[in-house]
């Protein structure tokens, strides 16, 4: 699988919005980008993920750089409950449907 | 609509002793099933996953073993616990074929194992 890159954290204040990097510079055609979330003491929740173009859904928005080296997760409008560390992962279309988490970036919300 | 279990909630165990941790889904079948360990402070280490009854991967080699007697259930198990297998213990499933959600997991509420 390949790697992603990520900060080891960011913070935000509360109703601003929050671009979350990620690089993945060895990404291959088939790699999906998909992202996860992992609140305090709870399991991963899945947030959204792409492929080539960029992404909405009611969670977050997914950009997606034209040659696919690099993504970002983008919190409209950041709020307390947002706060959480955030994945960033490659999944091979056809291939092993493992994720490998790696650290995350952990995202800290001001009020 | 699908759910996932897993009991216990939490676990404090003595170092030697056995363990068996277990984890239904309801709602779907023929789902893949996963076991996850996170460690204090660190990130998730996939163990097992399992793609149909009785058919088991192992990640990581270790003291700790998987099963899947039925379709919706997975367990995890060790003869001999040891302190390094305190964490906490995520079971999590998927549908291959769910469209544009494609591999998306969904993840249990855990159990937070402490062997002392």
């Amino acid at each position: 699988d390949a790697k992603t890159t990520q900060p080891n954290s960011m913070e935000s204040n509360e109703e601003e919005p929050v671009h979350l990097p990620c690089n993945h510079s060895t990404i291959s055609g088939t790699d999906y980008i998909h992202w996860y979330r992992q609140l305090p003491s709870q399991g991963p929740e899945y947030v959204i993920h792409g492929l080539t173009s960029n992404v909405n859904n009611r969670m977050a928005s997914l950009a997606i750089a034209e040659d696919r080296k690099s993504s970002t997760l983008i919190l409209h409008r950041a709020t307390l409950r947002d706060a959480a560390v955030y994945y960033c992962i490659l999944v091979t279309q056809g291939g092993s449907e493992k994720l490998v988490f790696g650290k995350g970036t952990k995202l800290t919300v001001n009020p | 609509s699908q759910t996932i279990h897993q009991w216990p909630a939490t676990l404090v165990q003595p170092v030697g002793s056995p363990l068996s941790l277990e984890c239904t889904v309801e709602g779907t079948s023929n789902p893949n099933l996963y076991w996850y360990r996170q460690a204090a402070g660190r990130g998730l280490q996939l163990l097992f996953y399992s793609v149909g009854i009785g058919q088991i991967s192992s990640e990581v080699p270790q003291n700790l073993s998987a099963s899947r007697p039925q379709d919706r259930q997975f367990i995890l198990s060790s003869k001999k616990l040891l302190l390094s297998d305190s964490g906490f213990y995520l079971c999590a499933w998927s549908d291959l074929y769910t469209g544009a959600n494609y591999n998306e997991q969904f993840f249990g509420p855990g159990t937070r194992l402490t062997v002392l």
